[in-house]
């Protein structure tokens, strides 16, 4: 059965403090692998695609990477406006590519000043 | 460009009444799909339509009927509510082969 699960549920980070937030699936065949950023009371906003292993996006003090396991999103120096819940989501392959994402729970980030 | 919009913002029914949530897209994309966000389930899929005039059963389809009414709309019938219903739904639009969802905004909805 296709799995996302992410850790930990919930991270607090001083500002300036870097850390990572940890994807892991279990997928039949992996077409994609996509980080959101969900802010309170909004629509999940897009932030990568990641296709294969090794791959890596950046993105301001964001860094998404991917293995063959996992994903993490790397946070450098993070601010107070980086504060939200960031989703993970997979993408499995097969011949009836319907776009369907399976999501994890999320990580909800609090980065204090 | 709005991108994806949602109608309405938040509704609350009582156990039976019927509902539509209503759901548009302005970026050309063939597909469309509505997911439930619950705390602690994370975002899961009700229903899909790859293309213009089909549908298809996601993750928790139960309870809930779809219509695409052309290749921009794509509407979420609740026709007797639950209170196991109450969540907050999310619709996406997408582009076969390029993978990435975009989401509206959300309606809240609350069942009584």
């Amino acid at each position: 059965e296709d799995q996302v699960t992410q850790s930990p549920e919930a991270l607090r980070l001083q500002e300036g403090e870097s850390s990572s937030l940890n994807c892991s699936y279990t997928v039949s065949g992996l077409r994609g692998l996509f980080w959101y950023r969900q802010d309170p009371g909004k629509g999940p906003e897009f932030l990568f695609t990641l296709y294969s292993a090794g791959e890596e996006k950046e993105k301001e003090r964001l860094k998404a990477t991917l293995t063959k396991k996992e994903s993490f999103l790397h946070i450098t120096a993070p601010k107070p406006e980086d504060s939200a819940t960031y989703l993970c989501a997979v993408q499995a392959g097969g011949s009836s590519n319907t776009g369907k994402l399976i999501f994890g729970q999320g990580t909800t980030l609090q980065v204090k000043p | 460009n709005a991108g994806v919009t949602q109608t309405p913002k938040f509704q609350v029914l009582k156990t039976g009444q019927s509902m539509t949530l209503q759901c548009a897209q302005d970026m050309n994309h063939n597909s469309m799909y509505w997911y439930r966000q619950d705390p602690g389930m994370g975002l899961r899929l009700i229903y899909y339509s790859a293309s213009e005039g089909t549908t298809d059963k996601g993750e928790v389809p139960n309870g809930y009927n779809v219509s695409r009414l052309n290749k921009r709309e794509f509407s979420l019938r609740l026709e007797s509510a639950a209170p196991s219903q109450t969540s907050v739904y999310f619709c996406a639009s997408g582009l076969p082969g390029q993978e990435t969802q975009y989401f509206g905004p959300g309606t809240r909805l609350l069942v009584l």
